[in-house]
This record gives C-alpha cells, sequence and structure tokens, in this order.
C-alpha cells in the first residue's frame, strides 16, 4: 500500500474553474511536503515545499495547505488554464528518504 | 529542469540488449537520484549516489547498474536482467536541504 495517497486519481474542469487535489500520507518521521507539476514526458517540477511548522503555501495560482496533525495536504488551483493540464504530484520528505504519491491528472478544457 | 540533461529522449531496446541513459548535471549536487515512472504509480527509486564513487540501491534495483565516476554525472545501465524495462525514467539531483531537481526523462521501450 502506498504509503502516500492522492486523490482523485483524475480530474477534468472547464478552464476558469476552480480545483483542489488531495494528498494524505502516513509516513514519518516528516520534514517537508512538496507539490511538483509534471507535464506529459517531461521531468516534474516543485510547485511549492512547506515543513511541519507552514500551514499554507502559494506560488501565484497554486495554494498549498499542510495539516501536520491529520497528515493531509491539499493542492488549489484558482482560475485553471489551460496549460495548468498536467499531472501532480505530492512527495513527502523525510529524514534521509521520500515518498512519492502516484500523482492527480488534471485535464484542463476550454 | 534545472540544469540537469538526460538523453536521449527517447529509446528503444531489443530483447537481450543492455542501453544506458545518461544523466548529467551542471548544478554542483552531491546527491543524485535515477527513477522509474510507470502509468498510475508513483515514482519508485532505482539507484542514488550521495557522493562520488558511491551509490546505493533504491527499491528495485534488479536489472539495473549504475556509475558515479564524476560529481557531475550519473549513468544508468537497463540490463537484460530486467524483464520489463518499458517505463518512463527520470534523472534527479538533490541538494543538502532536500530541494529535488529532475532532469527531463528518457522514454525507454522494448521493442
Amino acid at each position: 500500500k502506498n504509503q502516500v495517497e492522492q486523490s482523485p486519481q483524475s480530474l477534468i474542469i472547464l478552464e476558469g474553474k476552480n480545483c483542489t487535489l488531495q494528498c494524505n500520507y502516513t509516513v514519518s518521521p516528516f520534514s517537508n511536503l512538496r507539490w511538483y507539476k509534471q507535464d506529459t514526458g517531461r521531468g516534474p517540477v516543485s510547485l511549492t515545499i512547506m515543513t511541519f511548522s507552514e500551514n499554507t503555501k502559494s506560488n501565484g495560482r497554486y495554494t498549498a495547505t499542510l495539516d501536520a496533525d491529520t497528515k493531509q495536504s491539499s493542492l488549489h488551483i484558482t482560475a485553471s488554464q489551460l496549460s495548468d493540464s498536467a499531472s501532480y504530484i505530492c512527495v513527502v520528505f523525510l529524514l534521509g528518504d521520500m515518498r512519492f504519491g502516484a500523482g492527480t491528472r488534471l485535464t484542463v478544457k476550454p | 529542469d534545472g540544469g540537469i540533461t538526460q538523453s536521449p529522449k527517447y529509446l528503444f531496446r531489443k530483447e537481450g540488449q543492455n542501453v544506458t541513459l545518461s544523466c548529467e548535471q551542471n548544478l554542483n549536487h552531491d546527491a543524485m537520484y535515477w527513477y522509474r515512472q510507470d502509468p498510475g504509480q508513483g515514482l519508485r527509486l532505482i539507484y542514488y549516489s550521495q557522493i562520488v564513487n558511491d551509490f546505493q540501491k533504491g527499491d528495485i534495483a534488479e536489472g539495473y547498474s549504475v556509475s558515479r565516476e564524476k560529481k557531475e554525472s550519473f549513468p544508468l545501465t537497463v540490463t537484460s536482467a530486467q524483464k520489463n524495462p518499458t517505463a518512463f525514467y527520470l534523472c534527479a539531483s538533490q541538494t543538502g536541504a532536500d530541494t529535488q531537481y529532475f532532469g527531463p526523462g528518457t522514454r525507454l521501450t522494448v521493442l
């Protein structure tokens, strides 16, 4: 069983709409949590990084939240654009290790 | 892609062949990693290297080999012992602060 679970597996939204992606993890000891965006056939690119003490981190239209008590994180995308179509991967960095979620495939349609 | 290059972008392998995937970084990072990505699954760690001339097996090292003769280079060889090598391969490098940068990837297909 993957120790970093992402939901939904895939999502289709209309351009301009907002969406929220979820990441639940069970691993520890926690160091930090990252959200990556991966375009098809490309390497992942870091969007946000949050440490244990941070609850929210924004990067433009992307806002990540973290609840270290419940071990849940979310990535909220505001006013989606066609270029947001990609896979979004949640990665939990432990002390000396890391665990990857399987990703959420987001498709933004005009 | 953060100063990490991978080549080739696409690679085709015949049954029984060994192939080598290149990964180069100019970020002066000590640590480098190789991951395999399959549809619907998270990235899985193949090998990693924390320092030149040293490397460690990851979760799925069987059928793969690596070398780290230079800080900038971490090539991955997919051997004929890897029974299901068709996948997307990602190389990454990392600073001491857990900041990991990924290359653009190589898609390997077995013919």
